[in-house]
């Protein structure tokens, strides 16, 4: 069976310091990979996807990016955090087809101090 | 534009009562339709989806969804409410055009479920 994994569960960071969010998705291969954002328990925002390795889709112009070194692994990054960019991150793995639903990992809660 | 509209940000039931949930959506093509659930600082769980075939469609924990192709909805329902329901439900739609290789989902903005004992 697929297993999607986030680390780290939780991250206190200061303002204008480095992140890396890391995604794994186990038990599938060449799945599609999603990064969202939820701010306040409510909608969700899609940062980026990617549909292969290397390929990287961003949705939302920010100082944020992504990449995708390996096929089950999909990295979230900022080189300087700011306070809008605290929220629950979330994974999310498909298998590329338009007639499967997205499975979630538990997600990752970023407060930026 | 594909959109999806969720128009209760929350909806109040109490246990052992019927729930609805309601979803409408617009696609440019055929519509592929889903529903999860979410609690507390949890990740979204899938329900259940509609891709073609009976408009009813059965899903996890008693949930079913009615699909509507007049109407363009897709409410979820259970005939009757738990306590352990209350949580956030979240509605989406891909189309098989614009999104048929990327697979990416418009969500709706949630509805919270509270269930009252």
């Amino acid at each position: 069976s697929q297993t999607i994994h986030q680390w780290p569960a939780t991250l206190v960071q200061p303002v204008g310091s480095p992140l890396s969010l890391e995604c794994t998705v186990e038990g599938t291969s060449n799945p599609n990979l999603y990064w969202y954002r939820q701010a306040a328990g409510r909608g969700l925002q899609l940062l980026f996807y990617s549909v292969g390795i290397g390929q990287i889709s961003s949705e939302v112009p920010q100082n944020l990016s992504a990449s995708r070194p390996q096929d089950r692994q999909f990295i979230l990054s900022s080189k300087k955090l700011l306070l809008s960019d605290s929220g629950f991150y979330l994974c999310a793995w498909s298998p590329g087809t338009e007639r499967y639903e997205q499975y979630f990992g538990p997600g990752t809660r970023l407060t930026v101090t | 534009a594909q959109s999806v509209a969720q128009p209760e940000d929350q909806v109040n039931v109490a246990e052992g009562n019927p729930l609805t949930v309601k979803c409408t959506y617009s696609v440019s093509g055929n519509p592929y339709l889903f529903w999860y659930v979410q609690y507390p600082n949890r990740g979204l769980q899938f329900l259940l989806k509609y891709i073609t075939g009976d408009n009813l469609v059965k899903g996890s924990y008693g949930f079913e969804a009615e699909f509507n192709k007049s109407q363009t909805s897709f409410h979820l329902k259970k005939p009757s409410a738990l306590v352990s329901d209350s949580a956030l439900y979240f509605c989406a739609v891909r189309d098989g055009i614009t999104s048929s290789n990327t697979g990416k989902l418009i969500f709706g903005q949630g509805t919270t479920l509270q269930v009252k004992p």
